[in-house]
C-alpha cells in the first residue's frame, strides 16, 4: 500500500544549524509529494511540494528534492531559526485519489537560541 | 479573507455519546475533506466531499458520517463514541476535487476528548 515514513523526533538544533528531516515513501504510480508544517496552536500549512521526479520544491529557505530512485523527499534548510520550531509532516498524493493525502507521523523540530 | 473555520475548538464527551463537528471552507472552495489526527501521529483521511457528494472515504467505521451543505460547509458526525476517537479533527478545503498539484487549506481543528 501507499505509505510515508519519517525520521522520529524530536530534532533539537541550535539556531543557524543545518537541518535535514528524512522522508521516504512507498506508492503506486507517480505520487505528488508535500511537506506540511504545524506551528503550535495552528493548523497545517503547506510548506512546499514537488509533483514529478527530480523536481525541487522550495519555500522560506526550506528545500526538498523528489528522488524517485531512492523514493525519498528529504527536507533541508541551511540555517534554522527559533521561529522554525514546529512539527513537520511529509505527505503524498497518489494520482487518481482526488485530494486524499497520506501523511507520515510527523517530526518535531525544536530550535534553541 | 477568512480561512477554514471549525467549531467547536474543544469539546469533551463521554463514551457512547455522539458528536457533530462543523467546518466552513474558504470562500469559493467547493471541496471539503476531513482528517483525524491522533496525538503523536499524522493526520488520517476520513472523508472528502465535493459539490455535496462524497468523493472519497478512508478506512473508518460506519459510526463516522459526514455531509456537505449547499453553501459548501460541512459536518462530521461520530456516533457511539469510543475512547479511541479522542483526537484532533481537521477540516481542509480546496477549490476543486482533482489534480495532482492543488493545495489543501487546513483549519485549526476541533479537539475531541472522550472520557
Amino acid at each position: 500500500g501507499n505509505s510515508v515514513t519519517q525520521m522520529e523526533g524530536p530534532v533539537t538544533l541550535s539556531e543557524e544549524a543545518f537541518l535535514t528531516i528524512n522522508c521516504t515513501y512507498t506508492a503506486t504510480g507517480y505520487p505528488s509529494l508535500f511537506w506540511y508544517v504545524q506551528y503550535p496552536g495552528e493548523g497545517l500549512q503547506l510548506l512546499l511540494k514537488a509533483t514529478k521526479a527530480d523536481d525541487k520544491g522550495s519555500n522560506k529557505g526550506f528545500e526538498a528534492t523528489y528522488r524517485k530512485e531512492t523514493t525519498s523527499f528529504h527536507l533541508e534548510k541551511g540555517s534554522v531559526q527559533v521561529s522554525d520550531s514546529a512539527v513537520y509532516f511529509c505527505a503524498l498524493r497518489v494520482p487518481g485519489s482526488s485530494y486524499k493525502l497520506i501523511f507520515g507521523s510527523g517530526t518535531r523540530l525544536l530550535v534553541r537560541p | 479573507d477568512a480561512g477554514v473555520t471549525q467549531s467547536p475548538t474543544h469539546l469533551i464527551k463521554t463514551r457512547g455519546q455522539h458528536v457533530t463537528l462543523r467546518c466552513s471552507p474558504i470562500s469559493g472552495h467547493k471541496s471539503v475533506s476531513w482528517y483525524q489526527q491522533v496525538l503523536g501521529q499524522g493526520p488520517q483521511f476520513i472523508f472528502q466531499y465535493y459539490e455535496k457528494e462524497e468523493r472519497g472515504r478512508g478506512n473508518f467505521p460506519d459510526r463516522f458520517s459526514a455531509r456537505q451543505f449547499p453553501n459548501y460547509s460541512s459536518e462530521l458526525n461520530v456516533n457511539a463514541l469510543l475512547l479511541g476517537d479522542s483526537a484532533l479533527y481537521l477540516c481542509a478545503s480546496s477549490l476543486v476535487v482533482g489534480g495532482a498539484t492543488g493545495e489543501l487549506f487546513f483549519g485549526e481543528g476541533s479537539r475531541l476528548t472522550v472520557l
